[in-house]
């Protein structure tokens, strides 16, 4: 089984600082790591993934995330947050040959200006 | 616009109709995935194809939902005798072989 577990339901941040969202996985076998983007009404959009290789992964409009597999975590970071930033951040994981990606519950980041 | 295209975007249905919806994935991509997301909730698996073969479902795809493909193209999922529980956002994603999947908008059903 796979699962994803996202333990704060939201986060707050003042603009300008570095923004955090956790995330934690379970897996058997080697895990394919995934963070996506929802703002209301609208899909997911993809920011970046974490295959094989480097543990630190950079993706779209500045965010980054670092893998580590003792912890079994794949913490999305961001240096400098924006008040765009706010929205519903969502990790996901499978693995190689498994066509089904299991969601965390999502975390609903407030950016305050 | 290259994007998963999902149509109709809204769907208001009276329980016990059924209701069919329809995702054109990006061109190229020979995979597709179907997802379920109700509120406050991550998006759950539904189905998947590769080209137009159905190669896995959830058990969540009860005998009251179809999924096809068949041209390995576009895709629609059918939803027979809709119950309230069937309120949800679903959403089509596709992805170019074993690589990360690109979302859809997503069709917001309400049943009534």
């Amino acid at each position: 089984a796979q699962s994803v577990a996202q333990p704060e339901d939201q986060v707050n941040v003042a603009e300008g600082n570095p923004l955090t969202v956790k995330c934690t996985y379970s897996v058997s076998g080697n895990p394919y790591l995934f963070w996506y983007v929802q703002y209301p009404n609208r899909g997911l959009q993809f920011l970046l993934k974490y295959i094989t290789g480097d543990n630190l992964v950079k993706g779209s409009y500045g965010f980054e995330a670092e893998f580590n597999k003792s912890q079994t975590s794949f913490h999305l970071k961001k240096p400098s947050a924006l008040v765009s930033d706010s929205a519903l951040y969502f990790c996901a994981v499978r693995t190689y040959g498994n066509n089904r990606l299991a969601f965390g519950k999502g975390n609903q980041v407030v950016v305050i200006p | 616009d290259t994007g998963v295209s999902q149509d109709p975007r809204h769907k208001i249905t009276k329980r016990g109709q059924n209701v069919t919806f329809r995702c054109d994935p990006i061109s190229e991509h020979n995979r597709l995935y179907w997802y379920r997301q109700t509120l406050g909730q991550g998006p759950e698996f539904l189905t998947y194809f590769q080209n137009e073969a159905q190669l896995e479902k959830s058990r969540l795809l009860s005998d009251r939902f179809s999924a096809e493909r068949p041209k390995g193209s576009f895709s629609t999922l059918e939803i027979q005798r809709t119950e309230q529980g069937d309120s949800a956002m679903y959403l089509c994603a596709s992805s170019p072989g074993d690589s990360e999947a690109f979302f859809g908008q997503g069709t917001r059903l309400t049943v009534v």
